[in-house]
């Protein structure tokens, strides 16, 4: 599975956007990029997932370079309660190899 | 999405002895992730349970120290033998739905072993 890179810590204001970023330099044809938070003392939350177009949900957004080899996870309004360990892995798209790796991720401290 | 819960939420235990966490699922999922989560640290995955076979071990964990069963599509349990203070860490169950590609993860067992 390819290796992913991330800043261990990020300061954002309250109500602004939190843009966390993910190198993934070595990631093949049939490897998704997906994100995942830990919030204090909670298990990791399925965050969004992507292959190479953008992404959307209600919860963030996920912008792909062209050539896939870095991402943006987006957090348009932070709130205190997105202060998180944030996740950026990449795996194979499919039931056959599910597992996931986690590396370090960034520590998110969103503050007032 | 799946919804797991774990038992026991929290444990304190003395060395030596064996604790066995239970994993439970709201709906038959096709695959279960047992992770190791030390103080500080990221998540490691331990094993991935197989349903019905043995449960498949990732480099530096064996079966002997990490016994795990998975009776069938929404259970499992991992048992954490001959305890040490080394094994204090948060121990995480996670699922993988049929077609829906996206794990998720019970809320942890807290074990701390004196």
């Amino acid at each position: 599975d390819a290796k992913t890179t991330q800043p261990p810590s990020m300061d954002c204001a309250e109500g602004r956007a939190a843009n966390l970023p993910c190198n993934h330099s070595t990631i093949s044809g049939n490897e998704y990029v997906y994100w995942y938070r830990q919030i204090h003392s909670q298990g990791p939350q399925y965050i969004i997932h992507g292959l190479k177009n953008n992404e959307t949900n209600e919860m963030a957004s996920l912008i792909i370079t062209e050539d896939r080899k870095s991402s943006t996870l987006i957090l348009p309004h932070a709130t205190l309660r997105d202060t998180a360990v944030y996740y950026c892995i990449v795996r194979p798209y499919s039931s056959n190899t599910g597992k996931l790796i986690f590396g370090q991720g960034t520590t998110l401290q969103v503050k007032p | 999405s799946a919804v797991i819960s774990q038992k026991p939420s929290r444990d304190i235990c003395q060395r030596g002895t064996s604790l066995t966490i239970q994993c439970q699922v709201d709906s038959q999922v096709t695959m279960m992730f047992w992770y190791r989560q030390q103080p500080g640290q990221s998540l490691t995955l331990i094993a991935t349970a197989n349903q019905g076979s043995e449960a498949t071990y990732e480099s530096g964990f064996v079966i002997d120290k990490f016994p795990i069963s998975r009776p069938n599509l929404t259970f499992s349990t991992l048992t954490v033998s001959n305890m040490s203070p080394e094994d204090s860490s948060i121990y995480l169950c996670s699922a993988l739905e049929p077609h829906q590609e996206t794990q998720y993860f019970g809320p942890g067992t807290r074990l701390l072993v004196l």
